[in-house]
């Protein structure tokens, strides 16, 4: 079982649209997750970083679900510009210094 | 420009030839880190420097692939004796102790012949 599993996609949704991504993780002791976004042919850049208590930045929120493994992104009314591969995050334990990626989810906005 | 950066961007090298990369990290930043990334996959994990010491290596991290960061600023990656299952984009990032987040290079893309 991979440590972090996302959905690859491809999702294709309209403009305007809301989209939610989510991921599982399989570590317990998992400290810190995070969104980031890919472009093609880009590094990756970070989107935002999920809270236990959920976090909203503009159209995106992001939600964590210890007791269930899981993190969640939304984004609402959706633009072109979001089309890009999110990456779920994971850093696996307090004492690694190293961030554990799922495979990323396709998203592509469409006019 | 004050990101990572790193060189070269791309690098086309023939089977069995060695190849080194380097990485300038924010100059802030006392964590380094090398992922391998390949065509639908996320960032794989290879190796962790904090100021100039290695702390941690991935078990993807062969015995040709070695990793350098002698000054605590740069660092240098080397793969020897390439195989054509070493093309992938190679992937650089930075942080600041204490912070779980890294800023990304724009990556060496290696393909081998």
């Amino acid at each position: 079982r991979k440590e972090v599993e996302q959905d690859p996609g491809p999702f294709n949704v309209p403009e305007g649209a809301t989209v939610a991504f989510n991921c599982t993780y399989s570590n317990s002791a998992s400290q810190s997750f995070f969104w980031y976004r890919q472009d093609c042919r880009k590094e990756p850049k970070l989107l935002m970083s999920v809270y236990s208590s959920g976090n909203e930045d503009g159209r995106f929120t992001a939600q964590l679900n210890r007791a269930s493994q899981y993190i969640s992104l939304l984004i609402r009314d959706s633009k072109l510009s979001d089309s890009a591969t999110y990456l779920c995050v994971v850093n696996p334990s307090q004492g690694a210094q190293k961030l554990v990626f799922g495979q990323g989810t396709r998203l592509t906005i469409n006019p | 420009d004050t990101g990572v950066s790193q060189n070269p961007r791309h690098k086309i090298t023939k089977r069995g030839q060695n190849v080194t990369f380097r990485c300038d990290p924010i100059s802030e930043h006392n964590r380094l880190y090398w992922y391998r990334q390949t065509l639908g996959q996320g960032p794989e994990f290879l190796t962790y420097f904090q100021n100039e010491a290695q702390l941690e290596k991935s078990r993807l991290l062969s015995d040709r692939f070695s990793a350098e960061r002698p000054k605590g600023s740069f660092s240098t990656l080397e793969i020897q004796r390439t195989e054509q299952g070493d093309s992938a984009m190679y992937l650089c990032a930075s942080s600041r102790s204490g912070e779980g987040s890294e800023f990304f290079g724009p990556g060496t893309r290696l393909t081998v012949l």
